[in-house]
């Protein structure tokens, strides 16, 4: 069945410091969504990405969906410690009445 | 408007009982799913509905059911509790399945003891 595995599990960085999370499906994606959940909170919608290739920006979050629509990206340029939380991506299959399924998560840490 | 509304926000139950969750989707969205959450497993889905079918199921036991009202409510069903049914479970709308984004509530804290 499809899976969405996302790496890393763990991020600790510096503030300031550059901050990229990886997503890859075994399967074709027809969008992928990407979420932030604060400790203590519920997943909070970011961003979806449906095109191949496409590339979209927020502040300091850049979001990109590869070629073949299997893997994703987000990297936030700068981290503040209102970055502080766990990144999820979430896929949908190709087929139309294909589930959503989300990776386990990147925990980003602001060291101070 | 109105988010997504989780009841009840807490709840402690036995070994061997059941339990009934709901959540009421924003106004408007017909599109409702339901997620389990660990901290080992990240989000597991457990079923989506769409106007009161249900179009997607997790790989989860028979103990585990759902199912959405005309209005767009849903409810999810456990039963026969187990200590590993210890979870948030969160449910998330849309306007429809391809819709742009989840909103989700602030989920329920279920205890199994």
């Amino acid at each position: 069945g499809q899976q969405v595995m996302q790496i890393p599990q763990y991020q600790h960085v510096q503030e300031g410091e550059d901050f990229t999370t990886y997503c890859n499906s075994s399967t074709t994606l027809s969008n992928i969504q990407w979420y932030k959940q604060r400790p203590g909170g519920h997943p909070v919608f970011l961003i979806q990405l449906v095109k191949s290739g496409e590339v979209k920006k927020q502040k300091r979050l850049t979001f990109q969906f590869g070629e073949a629509k299997k893997n994703s990206s987000l990297h936030i340029t700068a981290t503040q410690t209102t970055d502080v939380g766990t990144y999820f991506c979430a896929g949908r299959g190709a087929n139309r009445d294909d589930k959503i399924i989300f990776g386990k998560g990147t925990r980003l840490h602001i060291l101070p | 408007k109105a988010g997504v509304t989780q009841t009840p926000r807490y709840l402690i139950k036995t070994r061997g009982q059941q339990v009934t969750l709901s959540c009421s989707p924003i106004s408007g969205h017909r599109s409702v799913s339901w997620y389990q959450q660990t901290p080992g497993q990240g989000l597991q889905f457990l079923f989506e509905y769409f106007s009161e079918t249900q179009r997607n199921k997790g790989n989860f036991p028979g103990r585990f059911s759902g199912r959405q009202f005309s209005n767009s409510r849903s409810e999810m069903n456990v039963s026969t509790l187990e200590l590993g049914d210890s979870a948030l479970y969160l449910c998330a709308s849309s306007l429809d399945p391809a819709g742009q984004g989840y909103t989700f509530g602030s989920g329920t804290r279920l205890t199994v003891v």
